[in-house]
Order: C-alpha cells, then sequence, then structure tokens
C-alpha cells in the first residue's frame, strides 16, 4: 500500500512497551485500523479508531491518531512473547477499499 | 467453524497451468475481496465485489480473473500462472456500513508457481 506507509521491523525485549507507527495520506478516511497477523494465520482485526477521536485504549492496546499530521500509533504495553507477530495499520478512505501499509514485523525477545 | 474459508490451503503448480482458488464465507457479507500478500509490500488488492453483479478491478488485477457465484462465493482464476505470482492469497469479506467496515480474513492459500 504506497499510500500508508510503517516500518519493517520492531524488536523488543518481553515486558517493555512496543510502539508502532504509521503515517497515511487520505484525510477522509473515517476509520483507521491496526490488524494482526500470526505466522501462518491470515489478518485479525486488532483495534480500530474512529478519526475524530485522537486516542483509543483496550487493555493493553493505545491507539492514538494525530490528523494534522496524518500519524497513527500502536502502543503494546507489556509486550509478551504472543505479541510476535505482523503488524499492519490500514486505512478505509472509500467506503470498502482499504490500504494497508506494508506490515511491521515485531519480534519479542526474552 | 471458521467465518471466511478458503481452498485449497497449499498449492504448487507450473507455469502455464490455469489456477483457481475458492473463497466461502458464512458472515452474510455482501463484499468481498481478493488480495495477495508479498514480503515488504504487504497487502494488494487484485479485485473486489460489491455485490454479486459488482466486480471491480483492484491495483494489480492484470494476470487475474474472479467470478462472484454467490454471495457467500468469490474465486479467483490464475488464467496462465507466472513464478510472480508466487505469494500468499487472501479472502476477505466486510459489511456494508455504516459503521467500522472491519474487514474479515481468511487463513489464505500459499500458491507456489514453479
Amino acid at each position: 500500500g504506497e499510500d500508508v506507509e510503517q516500518s519493517l521491523f520492531l524488536s523488543v525485549r518481553e515486558g517493555d512497551s512496543s510502539v508502532i507507527n504509521c503515517t497515511y495520506t487520505d484525510s477522509s478516511s473515517t476509520y483507521l485500523y491496526w490488524y494482526k497477523q500470526e505466522p501462518g494465520a491470515g489478518l485479525q482485526l486488532l483495534t480500530y479508531i474512529f478519526s475524530n477521536m485522537d486516542m483509543k485504549q483496550d487493555q493493553r492496546l493505545t491507539v492514538l491518531l494525530n490528523k494534522k499530521d496524518k500519524h497513527l500509533s500502536l502502543r503494546i504495553a507489556d509486550t509478551q512473547t504472543g505479541d510476535s507477530a505482523i503488524y499492519f495499520c490500514a486505512e478505509a478512505p472509500s467506503w470498502g477499499k482499504f490500504q494497508f501499509g506494508a506490515g511491521t514485523q515485531v519480534v519479542v525477545t526474552p | 467453524d471458521a467465518d471466511v474459508t478458503q481452498t485449497p490451503r497449499n498449492r504448487i503448480t507450473k507455469t502455464g497451468k490455469r489456477i483457481m482458488l475458492e473463497c466461502s464465507q458464512t458472515k452474510g457479507h455482501d463484499r468481498m475481496y481478493w488480495y495477495r500478500q508479498d514480503p515488504g509490500l504487504g497487502l494488494r488488492l487484485i479485485y473486489y465485489s460489491f455485490d454479486v453483479k459488482d466486480i471491480n478491478k483492484g491495483e494489480i488485477s492484470d494476470g487475474y480473473s474472479v467470478s462472484r457465484q454467490a454471495q457467500a462465493k468469490f474465486s479467483l482464476s490464475l488464467e496462465s500462472a507466472i513464478p510472480n505470482q508466487t505469494a500468499l492469497y487472501f479472502c476477505a469479506t466486510s459489511d456494508d456500513g455504516p459503521g467500522t467496515l472491519t474487514q474479515y480474513f481468511g487463513p489464505g492459500t500459499r500458491l507456489t508457481v514453479l
């Protein structure tokens, strides 16, 4: 997805916080999403944020949205080995057509 | 049972062969999608369908065709497979909105073209 950019790799120690960043281009996107892909599996919705929100918290997950800079981040508190996966940022600038980033591979080390 | 299923899960074929990948869903969604995933490129949209009579090309439709046989079924065909179509293919569905338009993904089909 050329319109959604994210770094390709993140290494984090178990117990630390992870922060995955994403930039997008279409300011008309109503919702922005984070998907998680575990090895050998399809993508699963992790969380989403409505475009008129700045922050959304869901247990260990915190999503921050800066609409001015078109920047989205996902923070995972107390990262666990089960959080090792590829994380995709996505936007839906028009009904039903999603734009995905290339995915960030998160590796959690003991 | 899974809401979105794909068959086969793995397929190895030779250059020039015709291949069909199938997707079925029990979510009752009108909207269905086919993506391919390549390392470092993320997901790229091949085709999408907003209802049984609606088929649209995505960003990388060349070399692919689709058929929407029913609301629940959306098939992807490679008419004459080539090695650079080796990838992981995902089918997805979504609701029509208004709402979050969450996409639900199948488990993927790993296709290797020799």
